[in-house]
């Protein structure tokens, strides 16, 4: 079955980069996904890359695909405070049109 | 702009009670979903549905159920609620026939203790 890992926690300081890592298991998923949840609130999409593609560059987030090793990351330039939240990586398990979520990684961003 | 409307924002229950949580969306999406997030566990779906009509069983279906009368209503009912079932519960949606990216749209949750 389908399973997606990632470390619980990163802390960074402000200005420095962030990269959150995310390993997965389901070889023909289309689409993979990073959502952001702040404190208190439902998820919301962030960015995501479609299979065939290595890299996507979206202002101060990376997001890069290795697929021989399943491993997929999210770079966060010049990290803010205001990035703090659960990270969550996710996949398209196009079976069944669902997605299958990562445990998520809480990153602190301390001034 | 509602989007995907919960309710109760937070409830406290005793075990063996039966409770249903509600979700609306007024976005006409196909597809809805419950997923309930546990710490150290990440989101996990509970029943979806992809079209009214129909629903189908996630990852931990055991001890929900769900409904889909209509394209804007998915309500979770537990029908004896046990303190396994803490947990804080989003409802999503997404346009799953015509969107290109597969996104779903998030609840802001309901935060559900069983005592």
């Amino acid at each position: 079955g389908e399973d997606v890992e990632q470390s619980l926690f990163l802390s960074v300081r402000e200005g420095d980069s962030s990269v959150i890592n995310c390993t997965y298991t389901d070889s023909s998923s289309t689409y993979l996904y990073w959502y952001k949840q702040e404190p208190g609130a439902g998820l919301q999409l962030l960015t995501y890359i479609f299979s065939n593609m290595d890299m996507k560059q979206d202002q101060r987030l990376t997001v890069l695909l290795n697929k021989k090793d399943k491993h997929l990351s999210l770079r966060i330039a010049d990290t803010q405070t205001g990035d703090s939240a659960i990270y969550f990586c996710a996949e398209m398990n196009t079976g069944f049109q669902k997605l299958v979520f990562g445990t998520g990684t809480r990153l602190l961003v301390s001034p | 702009i509602a989007g995907i409307t919960q309710a109760p924002t937070s409830q406290i229950l005793a075990a063996g009670r039966r409770m249903t949580l509600r979700c609306t969306q007024d976005m006409r999406h196909n597809a809805m979903y419950w997923y309930r997030q546990d710490l150290g566990l990440g989101l996990r779906l509970i029943h979806y549905s992809n079209t009214a009509g129909t629903t189908g069983k996630g990852e931990v279906p055991d001890g929900y159920s769900v409904s889909r009368a209509n394209t804007d209503d998915f309500p979770l009912t537990l029908a004896s609620a046990v303190p396994s079932q803490t947990s804080v519960y989003f409802c999503a949606s997404s346009d799953s026939g015509t969107s290109d990216t597969g996104e779903l749209f998030f609840g802001e949750g309901s935060r559900l203790t069983v005592l």
